[in-house]
């Protein structure tokens, strides 16, 4: 079966530290993957995505990720956070022509002022 | 334009009684998703719509659990004779319909389900 691992589950940094959030899935064919964040009170939204092309991917608010696909990685970068980046962090792919998504159990980043 | 809605937003139950959850998706989105996330686990993804049937139910957890969808708008989630295990926070989800797997899910603001 399918499945995402999230490495980190809380990660505390302070303002202008670089963060890098590692996400990894088994599944051995064609993926599209997503990291989708969520802030205080708010609804989860995409932070980026990727499906095809340069596996360097740009996102909303300076985010990144890079897919490697030899080490079924899909790791989010940023590198100066700041504190309104305080969320939690989801990784989710899915697989082919499949629609649902499978997620891993997210990342709490705390950014300290 | 509005974003995803869902109703009620908080919900508390007593054992062994229906309860049905509503998502509004994005006027225009024909394809509708319902996800779970209960406590310290990561959404579980329980159906997917496309229009008014349903081509993927696979995550439906019993056949307590049901979902549909009319007029390519409103879709309803019932769970009945509700378990204190279907406590969780429910979230729909919908996206254009028209890129297949590689579109964006956009998400509502869930509805929080404590069963007594």
């Amino acid at each position: 079966a399918q499945s995402v691992s999230q490495h980190n589950h809380h990660v505390i940094l302070s303002e202008a530290a670089s963060l890098e959030l590692g996400c990894n899935y088994s599944y051995g064919g064609t993926v599209n993957l997503f990291w989708y964040v969520q802030y205080p009170g708010q609804h989860l939204q995409l932070l980026l995505k990727y499906f095809s092309g340069d596996p360097l991917v740009k996102g909303i608010k300076g985010f990144e990720a890079e897919f490697i696909k030899s080490k079924f990685s899909f790791n989010l970068r940023k590198p100066s956070v700041q504190w309104s980046d305080t969320a939690e962090y989801f990784c989710a792919v899915n697989a082919g022509n499949n629609r649902k998504l499978i997620w891993g159990l997210g990342t709490s980043l705390a950014v300290n002022p | 334009g509005a974003g995803v809605s869902q109703s009620p937003s908080n919900k508390v139950t007593e054992k062994g009684k229906d309860v049905e959850l509503r998502c509004d998706p994005i006027s225009g989105h024909t394809a509708l998703y319902w996800y779970r996330q209960r406590l310290g686990q990561g959404l579980e993804f329980l159906i997917y719509f496309q229009g008014n049937s349903a081509p993927d139910k696979s995550g439906l957890p019993s056949d307590r659990f049901s979902a549909e969808r009319t007029g390519e708008s409103v879709s309803t989630l019932t769970i009945q004779r509700t378990q204190q295990e279907d406590s969780a926070v429910y979230l729909c989800a919908s996206s254009l319909g028209s890129a297949g797997s590689q579109e964006t899910q956009y998400f509502g603001p869930g509805t929080r389900l404590l069963v007594l």
